[in-house]
């Protein structure tokens, strides 16, 4: 099993590009999460999705948006870029039993010039 | 508003020295409490502490829960150079969807 994988592992953007990131599990998870993680600031939920077609903002959403169209897929969506938005990105998964161990992939470093 | 303070945010110690990280919380509706491990990529899950399992051990680490006090410490002995990591401590938080609430982090290195 590949677990949790994370489509680009680094990438560059100007202000005002788009991009998206995939998170892809393996798992059968139900519940997937993004996180930013920047310096001092620990990591920080930015939308989560309790199931297929399912997705809520977290705690910094503004930005952002997701889709999950997938079970195992959950996309992070930058309309926009901005320097702001400079940061390590993660994805997690969890399966419903297990209430709160999430298992987490190998991130996305996003630079935002 | 729910939050969770760890400290020191970083420690510089040598091979063989034991090490206390400290992880305060206060979380509406306490549940558990959870510390993971980042090496230079994802975070890698520990421990978890609940109400009822409020010590956990797993060779050179050892984590124990407070629930009056609203602290856990995770103590690491004998540290090696691979013990070296972001060790993250973590409550939930929002209800019922298992969302948690990190603290910032202490960063450890071990020098040989």
């Amino acid at each position: 099993n590949a677990g949790v994988t994370q489509t680009p592992k680094f990438r560059v953007l100007k202000t005002g590009q788009s991009m998206t990131l995939l998170c892809a599990q393996d798992m059968n998870h139900e519940y997937m999460y993004w996180y930013r993680q920047d310096p001092g600031m620990g990591l920080r939920l930015i939308h989560y999705s309790v199931g297929e077609g399912t997705t809520a903002k977290g705690e910094v959403p503004d930005g952002y948006n997701v889709s999950r169209l997938k079970k195992q897929n959950f996309l992070l969506g930058l309309e926009s870029a901005a320097p702001s938005q400079t940061s390590v990105y993660f994805c997690a998964s969890r399966r419903l039993a297990e209430l709160y161990e999430q298992y987490f992939g190998p991130g996305t470093r996003l630079t935002v010039t | 508003e729910d939050k969770v303070v760890q400290s020191p945010l970083s420690l510089v110690v040598h091979e063989g020295d034991t090490v206390t990280l400290n992880c305060s919380y206060e979380v509406t509706n306490f549940r558990s409490l959870l510390w993971y491990k980042q090496e230079k990529k994802a975070p890698t899950f520990l421990f978890m502490l609940t109400s009822s399992g409020i010590e956990k051990k797993s060779g050179r680490l050892s984590s124990i829960l407070d629930k009056k006090e609203l602290f856990s410490i995770l103590n690491i002995t004998a540290t090696q150079t691979g013990d070296s990591a972001i060790y993250l401590c973590a409550g939930p938080y929002g209800g019922s969807q298992g969302n948690l609430i990190f603290g910032k982090g202490t960063k450890l290195s071990v020098k040989p």
